[in-house]
């Protein structure tokens, strides 16, 4: 069956530095992966679309790959703040998106 | 100031009740679609919709029901049949249905007493 696999142990890092998620999937040929941040009793907001012939994006500090040998997207936050703190979602599909449970990421001051 | 409202933020409903949670955009979206988020798990699909007066069912839309009569609208039932309704629901929009970004709702959050 179709499964994403995001980690469940929250991340946590000092401020300043770059924080890594990753996204892995299995059983599927996404034509996209999307990440969204998701803060606390809020709906998600979305950050960055890749696509499948593509393999990185970049938005002022945030950087996406997307290996679709290995079936694996990482999601970068470079210069990390305090700010950044929230639960960030992958979502990848052929048409309406399928999203993982997410990450929770917790920037120390 | 265009967006998603969903109203109520929090709403309780008895066991046995019927609940119908708004959703609204302003952002001239073809494609509406509803979302259930459980603590610790993902989106799960209930219903969407792509155009006005047409919807299909998700992964999970058994106790549900929707309806799309205009295209800023998307309401949706929560019935007695939903076994186990008390969850957070999030309403989105996308221009079209395909890839395109999803605008969430501030979500509403349904507790079943």
């Amino acid at each position: 069956s179709q499964k994403i696999e995001q980690n469940s142990e929250a991340l946590n890092i000092q401020e300043g530095k770059t924080a890594t998620l990753t996204c892995n999937y299995t059983n599927y040929s996404p034509a996209y992966l999307q990440w969204y941040r998701q803060d606390p009793g809020r709906g998600p907001v979305f950050l960055l679309l890749i696509r499948e012939n593509e393999k990185e994006k970049r938005k002022e500090r945030l950087k996406v790959t997307f290996d679709t040998t290995l079936k694996q997207s990482l999601f970068h936050i470079t210069a990390s703040q305090p700010a950044d703190s929230a639960t960030y979602l992958c979502a990848l599909g052929t048409y309406i998106p399928t999203f993982g449970r997410g990450t929770s990421l917790i920037v120390h001051p | 100031d265009g967006g998603i409202t969903q109203s109520p933020k929090y709403l309780f409903r008895k066991e046995g009740q019927n609940v119908t949670l708004s959703c609204e955009q302003n952002l001239n979206h073809d494609a509406m679609y509803w979302y259930r988020q459980d603590p610790g798990q993902g989106l799960r699909l209930i219903y969407y919709s792509q155009i006005v007066n047409d919807f299909q069912k998700g992964d999970i839309a058994e106790g549900y029901s929707v309806s799309r009569e205009k295209k800023e609208s998307f309401p949706l039932t929560v019935t007695s049949a939903q076994k186990n309704p008390t969850a957070f629901y999030l309403c989105a929009s996308s221009a079209s249905g395909d890839t395109d970004t999803q605008y969430f709702g501030p979500g509403t959050r349904l507790t079943v007493l």
